[in-house]
């Protein structure tokens, strides 16, 4: 099948600078991407999404942008803070009506 | 409810054993979703339902798993005759009306161990 994979698995950060998270995917059919947020012993919360008919979303310190040529999705989180460490899943949904994840990507955001 | 309730939040159990594992979802929410997601990797999803009935159950791994709805709100997953490898955190999420662009909203999980 096909999936959605993440390009790094850690990240660290220094509080204050921006995050990049990046993630490939590779069904072109898939028209909707969403970006959870997973802290340890939680379930994944949603931060951003965007539909495929969008290059750029925007939210409070979060924006994702999507490049359809080359199937690439990231997250930018501005001023990263302590609150920000946890896992991240990009996630897309097809013809169907379930959501395929990505291994993850850890950030450590260090003070 | 707030948000997606999903108990117990911690299984303990022997293999061989049966377990049940809920999920109340979303006040309003008619479609409601079953992941399952393993140390280090991302869910991976198991049944949808739309109201009562499974929409989608092609990611039940085997017949050992069942999950039911049958009031169209709190849902049931089933596991008969657990093994080891069934050992995973159990996600629920639920969306409004199962719409193809529509978010998922996941609860807490449920943490089964199986000894």
């Amino acid at each position: 099948g096909e999936s959605v994979g993440l390009h790094l698995p850690t990240l660290s950060v220094q509080e204050g600078d921006n995050s990049i998270i990046n993630c490939a995917y590779s069904n072109s059919a898939s028209d909707y991407f969403i970006w959870y947020k997973q802290e340890s012993g939680k379930g994944p919360q949603f931060i951003i999404d965007i539909r495929s008919n969008m290059d750029k979303r925007q939210g409070q310190r979060v924006t994702v942008l999507l490049n359809k040529t080359v199937k690439h999705l990231s997250l930018q989180i501005a001023a990263t803070q302590p609150g920000d460490s946890a896992v991240y899943f990009c996630a897309e949904r097809s013809n169907d009506y379930k959501l395929s994840f990505g291994a993850g990507t850890t950030v450590t955001v260090r003070a | 409810g707030a948000g997606v309730s999903q108990t117990p939040s911690n299984k303990v159990t022997e293999k061989g054993k049966y377990v049940e594992l809920r999920c109340d979802p979303i006040s309003g929410h008619t479609a409601l979703y079953w992941y399952r997601q393993s140390l280090g990797q991302g869910p991976e999803f198991l049944i949808y339902f739309q109201g009562t009935g499974a929409a989608d159950d092609s990611g039940l791994p085997n017949d050992r798993f069942f999950a039911v709805r049958p009031e169209g709100s709190v849902s049931t997953l089933k596991i008969q005759r657990t093994e080891r490898g069934d050992s995973a955190v159990y996600l629920c999420a639920s969306s409004f009306n199962g719409r193809e662009q529509e978010t998922q909203y996941f609860g807490p999980g449920t943490r089964l161990l199986v000894l």
